[in-house]
């Protein structure tokens, strides 16, 4: 167990739709991230937050949004939902998002738009 | 949630060889690497890492080596158990002062009893 739980575990939705998938960190750890892993783009980085704020962003589209709670659970919106958004949504932490740290991984949220 | 379906390279071994998983890796600024296991359910989990002033590292059952000349990582993994396999991920760390890994595409290991 990593530590990083992840909420809910499965997701089936209709196109159009907004959702919102939810992560608490590790105990301790400061910075959250987000990656989204498909069946042919692999795991790909979407944000990183950084005690509330955001830090970095990778390739997260604009319907997409996060942001990172006082209490460092956060929360990552995906609206106006495509058939081609259904993947693998995966949480990660590390204790201060700086260069070097390793990252811990939650279970995933399975994202099924039909 | 799992990685069955990804269009991944697949490395199949007997149980009790020894695998070797190879990644090439993008940018030549890197300075940190880790290889994660990925097995079916579960999310990516940190098996080792390596800074780029090393070139080898070694932890229990396996060892990653890091040729920065031409951006080649691999991971050997001794004595291969079928517990072993998963989906494996070489990631980067992109030098930018926060951490930014990168993933590559990961291989899959089908071990035989």
């Amino acid at each position: 167990d990593s530590g990083v739980t992840q909420t809910p575990k499965h997701l089936i939705t209709a196109t159009g739709q907004r959702v919102t998938l939810r992560c608490s960190p590790r105990s301790g750890d400061l910075s959250v991230y987000w990656y989204q892993q498909s069946l042919d783009q692999g795991l790909q980085f979407l944000i990183q937050y950084y005690n509330g704020e955001e830090r970095a962003k990778g390739n997260i589209l604009e319907r997409f949004s996060a942001q990172q709670f006082p209490d460092l659970h956060s929360e990552l919106n995906l609206s106006s939902l495509e058939l081609g958004d259904s993947a693998l949504y995966f949480c990660a932490s590390s204790a201060t998002g700086g260069a070097g740290e390793k990252l811990f991984f939650g279970s995933g949220t399975q994202l099924s738009v039909l | 949630g799992e990685s069955v379906g990804l269009h991944l390279p697949t490395l199949s071994v007997q149980e009790g060889d020894n695998s070797i998983i190879n990644c090439a890796y993008s940018n030549s600024a890197s300075d940190y690497f880790i290889w994660y296991k990925q097995e079916s359910g579960k999310g990516p989990q940190f098996i080792i890492d390596i800074r780029s002033n090393m070139d080898k590292r070694q932890g229990q059952r396996v060892t990653v080596l890091l040729n920065k000349t031409v951006k080649h990582l691999s991971l050997q993994i001794a004595a291969t158990q079928p517990g072993d396999s998963a989906v494996y991920f070489c990631a980067e760390n992109i030098r930018t002062g926060f951490q930014k890994l990168v993933f590559g595409t990961g291989t899959r290991l089908l071990v035989s009893p």
